[in-house]
């Protein structure tokens, strides 16, 4: 199994433009998971789905983050407009379901935004 | 609100050493789970162990232990006979049921030749 795949591993955009964050969860894995990790606040979940359906996205910062997933095998984490805040790595996670198991997180996308 | 702190930022260990990392969570809940994870420079995030609240057996993974303390909201992590490859950042995290997992800020541990 490759695990949990996140592309691009690396990003660096200007304020103001567009950044699309994708992750392929762990096949058979219905559970998945967005984290973003900064050294002020730690690792923070974002939003998370079940069944392809976002369940809790109350650690979205703001309206300028979205998450989709249109499948069971692919998510998208969208910020537009980016800002130099939101510069930090994120993390996507999947796991079966069920909160209590294990989450497999992918390698991270270390985002910059000048 | 569920809170989880890690009071070391940093710490160091002799290779070969026993290193203890500290956390503690704040929680009303009796019906929960625990977890260290560990991040190499990879930035890969690894599960280390886990501890279900109601078990009070401590949870032990070959060179990894914690010691769980519930009444006193304590989840410490022991390394023992540290190895280079344990250097990292440890997260402890907190989880209960029907609700998204919390994790402290993370204590990155060197280990010293």
């Amino acid at each position: 199994d490759a695990g949990v795949i996140q592309s691009p591993r690396h990003e660096v955009t200007e304020m103001g433009q567009e950044v699309t964050l994708r992750c392929k969860p762990i096949s058979g894995h219905n559970s998945l998971f967005w984290y973003r990790q900064t050294m002020m606040r730690g690792l923070e979940l974002l939003i998370y789905f079940n069944n392809n359906v976002p369940i809790d996205d109350s650690g979205m910062p703001e309206d300028r983050f979205s998450a989709k997933m249109p499948n069971a095998s692919f998510s998208t984490l969208k910020i537009q407009p980016s800002e130099p805040r939101d510069s930090a790595v994120y993390f996507c996670a999947s796991s079966m379901s069920g909160v209590y198991n294990e989450q497999f997180f992918g390698p991270g996308t270390r985002l910059t935004v000048l | 609100a569920q809170t989880v702190t890690q009071s070391q930022p940093e710490m160091s260990v002799q290779e070969a050493e026993t290193v203890t990392l500290s956390c503690t969570y704040d929680t009303s809940e009796s019906d929960y789970y625990l977890f260290w994870y560990k991040q190499p420079p990879s930035r890969q995030m690894i599960l280390v162990i886990r501890q279900e609240a109601y078990k009070q057996q401590n949870a032990t993974e070959n060179r990894f232990s914690v010691n769980f303390q519930k009444a006193a909201k304590s989840f410490s992590l022991k390394i023992s006979d540290s190895q280079l490859g344990d250097a990292a950042m440890y997260f402890c995290a907190y989880l209960k049921r029907d609700d998204k997992i919390i994790f402290g800020k993370g204590t990155r541990l060197h280990i010293l030749p």
